[in-house]
């Protein structure tokens, strides 16, 4: 199975930071990763689609990008409505396989 | 509209079947692929298995040999029974449309305990 390792597991940031969660794969996956928001009590929502493709109606404040096996989300400037759990997915190959979720705070 | 909706027992004692249903509306079980997903209170995602559109099955490594996914087309109804249940197994279970991933039940609590 594809182990996704993503970090960090928890972090707080101000209102305008600039943040960064990471998701490694110890097997090629190519782009066939979704970066998901989810929020309190809420079902999980995509944001990055294909590893840097932003999902319909989510900000462009967020983005994704890749290198080698390493998989990126960022957030250009926080604003307080990114509270949220954020999960990596990747579909290249069965089983799918998630990160372990990040918790991001606002200070 | 495409709707996914899970439903089942919030309470199972421990060595018990669970039983899941997720019924399904504004898209074709034989158009689509359906996933099942948990989240262990506080934990992250997991992805237990899905019922492709053909009616091919794939599950978890995990929790193949307790897992099974079938469906009933005609009441466009995917079913979800795992067995042997352990009070680790207590969390939310989620089924989300296959494909993009943008369609998703609200989730069904179950607690394993005695």
């Amino acid at each position: 199975d594809i182990q996704m390792t993503q970090s960090p597991s928890s972090m707080s940031a101000s209102l305008g930071d600039r943040v960064t969660i990471t998701c490694q794969a110890s097997q090629d996956i190519g782009n066939n990763l979704i970066w998901f928001q989810q929020k309190p009590g809420k079902s999980p929502r995509p944001m990055i689609y294909y590893a840097t493709n932003l999902a319909n109606g989510v900000p462009s404040r967020f983005s994704g990008s890749r290198s080698g096996s390493d998989y990126s989300l960022t957030i250009s400037s926080l604003e307080s409505e990114d509270m949220a759990d954020y999960h990596c997915l990747q579909y290249k190959q069965y089983p799918l396989t998630f990160g372990s979720g990040t918790k991001l705070e606002i200070k | 509209q495409v709707q996914l909706t899970e439903s089942g027992p919030g309470l199972v004692h421990p060595s018990e079947t669970l039983s899941l249903t997720c019924t399904v509306s504004g898209f074709s079980l034989t158009g689509y692929s359906v996933y099942w997903v948990r989240q262990p209170s506080g934990k992250g995602l997991e992805w237990m298995g899905r019922m492709r559109y053909n009616g091919d099955t794939s599950y978890n490594s995990a929790l193949k040999s307790r897992l099974s996914i079938s469906r009933d087309t005609s009441k466009n109804q995917v079913f979800l029974k795992m067995n042997s249940l352990q009070t680790d197994d207590t969390g939310t279970y989620y089924c989300t449309r296959g494909g993009r991933f943008d369609y998703w039940g609200q989730g069904v609590m179950v607690t394993v305990s005695s």
